[in-house]
């Protein structure tokens, strides 16, 4: 069974610096999806950044950026310039690549990220 | 954002009593999730529906159920509420689960956060 691991409940970094949340995950599939969401205090949940397996380049949204390490099983999110807006719990997901009518996504347990001004 | 609403979006009610939860998209997208949401836990799949009246266990399900009698609504009931049924519920949608992309990405409606007495 996949399985997603979030090691840090919690996390603190200061405005303008950068911060890395890490995730690794198990699996014996060759390909699938990884993600990182972003839930704020509205609950609202928030796509960040999506990796797919298969391909080797490290995926990159703006000031958000990924650390994909296919046989290490891990899957880092680094945030730079960190902002206020960002601190919220971190989600990072799993999803085989071709899951059939389930498509369900395996979450890890989350990282609560506060920025401090 | 995708039209995805959930209601209500905050219920309290008492153990034994049931509940029907809510979740209505205006986007024509076949699948449709729901998972809960747990401190500790991360999101967990409930069921899910992969068309009109078809419909699946996830990980999670005992003492729920579900139905999709219509594209646009998919319910959750918990026939016999329990306190450890306390929990925020979300409702997810995706258009594809076949084709790699961002036509496979789950949007997330914005929450349901039940309690039971």
């Amino acid at each position: 069974a996949q399985t997603v691991t979030q090691s840090q409940p919690e996390m603190s970094v200061q405005e303008a610096e950068t911060v890395t949340l890490s995730c690794t995950y198990d699996t014996s599939e060759s390909d699938y999806y990884l993600f990182w969401y972003k839930q704020p205090p509205s609950r609202q949940m928030i796509l960040v950044i999506r990796q797919e397996a298969y391909k080797q380049q490290n995926a990159t949204e703006n000031r958000f950026s990924v650390n994909f390490q296919k046989a290490a099983k891990s899957f880092s999110l680094k945030i730079s310039d960190s902002q206020l807006g960002d601190a919220a719990m971190y989600f990072c997901a799993y999803r085989i690549l071709y899951g059939g009518a389930t498509n369900k996504l395996i979450f890890g347990t989350g990282t609560l990220l506060a920025v401090q001004p | 954002d995708a039209g995805i609403t959930q209601s209500p979006r905050h219920k309290v009610t008492e153990t034994g009593t049931p509940v029907t939860l809510r979740c209505h998209q205006t986007e024509n997208h076949r699948y449709m999730y729901w998972y809960r949401q747990d401190p500790g836990h991360g999101l967990r799949l409930i069921h899910y529906s992969y068309g009109v009246k078809d419909t699946d266990k996830g990980e999670v399900s005992d003492g729920y159920s579900v139905s999709r009698s219509k594209t646009e609504d998919f319910l959750l009931t918990l026939e016999s509420a329990t306190s450890s049924q306390t929990s925020v519920y979300f409702c997810a949608i995706s258009d594809s689960v076949r084709s790699a992309g961002a036509n496979n990405e789950q949007f997330f409606g914005p929450g349901t956060r039940l309690t039971v007495l």
